[in-house]
This record gives structure tokens, sequence and C-alpha cells, in this order.
């Protein structure tokens, strides 16, 4: 059964410092998709980033990029020049490239807070 | 946009009660879910449709039924709610197949549900 994990319940920075949170997973699958999706106070799920496994090259979108280390199944993610927007729990989520698989598998979440 | 829309976004029950969560899409996908949110444990998957006229169950589906009413909608029935119901309730939807199968999940705005 795959499982991710995120070890740090909750991660406090000042605004404009970068932070990192953690996400390892655990797969016999060779391909796979990675996500990291945010959930704001209003409570509405957001895609952050997503990663392919077969693709080396970490993923960014503007402020946020990845650091997809595939042998050690380990996919962190990086925000940078952190903003008060960006307060919010957030969730490393996992799912298979095979036929038949539907189930996105999440992590416990992060709670990060981001301090004037 | 629309995306995906749940109601009703608050409820209150008794213990015993039934109730009905509804959810629907109008971004066409084949594949609709029905997470439970708890604090601590992340988003736990209660039951799955992966298209039209077929349901599956998840990781935690005791308690709960769903029907897939057409491609559009997607609900899930409490028949007889008890305290540890009491949860945040996501509907989501995916693509499903083909090249346009990122493996996202485009999320609800979520419904809290408080069982007394």
């Amino acid at each position: 059964a795959q499982t991710v994990t995120q070890s740090q319940p909750e991660m406090s920075v000042q605004e404009a410092e970068t932070v990192t949170l953690s996400c390892t997973y655990d797969t016999s699958e060779n391909n796979y998709y990675l996500f990291w999706y945010k959930q704001p106070p209003s409570r509405q799920m957001i895609l952050v980033i997503r990663q392919e496994a077969y693709k080396q090259q970490n993923a960014t979108e503007n402020r946020f990029s990845v650091n997809f280390q595939k042998a050690a199944k380990s996919f962190s993610l990086k925000i940078s020049d952190s903003q008060l927007g960006d307060t919010a729990m957030y969730f490393c989520a996992f799912r298979p490239i095979i036929q038949g698989a539907q189930k996105l598998v999440f992590g416990q979440g992060t709670r990060l807070t981001i301090n004037p | 946009n629309a995306g995906v829309t749940q109601t009703p976004k608050f409820q209150v029950l008794k213990t015993g009660q039934s109730m009905t969560l509804q959810c629907a899409q109008d971004m066409n996908h084949n594949s609709m879910y029905w997470y439970r949110q708890d604090p601590g444990m992340g988003l736990r998957l209660i039951y799955y449709s992966a298209s039209e006229g077929t349901t599956d169950k998840g990781e935690v589906p005791n308690g709960y039924n769903v029907s897939r009413l057409n491609k559009r909608e997607f609900s899930l029935r409490l028949e007889s709610a008890a305290p540890s119901q009491t949860s945040v309730y996501f509907c989501a939807s995916k693509r499903g197949r083909g090249l346009q199968n990122t493996g996202e999940l485009f999320f609800g705005e979520g419904s809290r549900l408080t069982v007394l």
C-alpha cells in the first residue's frame, strides 16, 4: 500500500523568509504523480504544484518549487519570499500512473503560519 | 467558473438522523470522489466513481452510501449518522483517461458536518 508522510505538523516563519516543507512516500511503483495542495482557512483545496516521477527536472511555479528525490522517495516543497497569504495547511499527495489507479493518497498535512 | 459545487456547506445532525451531501461538477470530468478530513489524519477516501454508472469503496466506506446520479453529480448519504462521522467532507473530480489526465483533483469547498 502507498503511504505519504509529512513529519512536520506545524511550521512558522517570518514573512519574506524561505521555508521548506517535507514529504516522504512509500511505493513500489515506478511511474506516479506527486502533488502539493494548499488549504487556506477558507477550506478550499488548491493545487500548488505537480511533479511527474519520470521527469528528472524539479517542478517550479513562481515562488514554489520542489526538490524531488526519487531514489529517496522524498518530495519537499520550498516556498521562497513567503507571504502572509501563504498561511495555510499544506498537503502532499501521491497517485500512481497505472491502469485503474484512481485514488490520491494524502499525507497528514503541515500547518504553515507566516508571521508579519 | 463553478467547478465543483457541494451542498450544504454546514450541517448539524443528531445521532441516528440521515442526510445526503450533494456534489456537482461542470467540467465534464469522468471521475468523482468523496473524502473526509479529520485533524491530524489528512484526507481519507470514502468512495469514488471512476465513471458514470460505477462506484467503489475507498479507505473508510463504513456508514456511507453513494450514488453517481449522472456524469455531473455524485452524492454521499449517511443513513444513520454517528458522532464519529463528524468531519469536513470534500467532493472532488478528475478528468479520467487520456492525455489530458494529469492526475490532478479539483475540489469543492467542503461541507462541515457535526453529529451530536
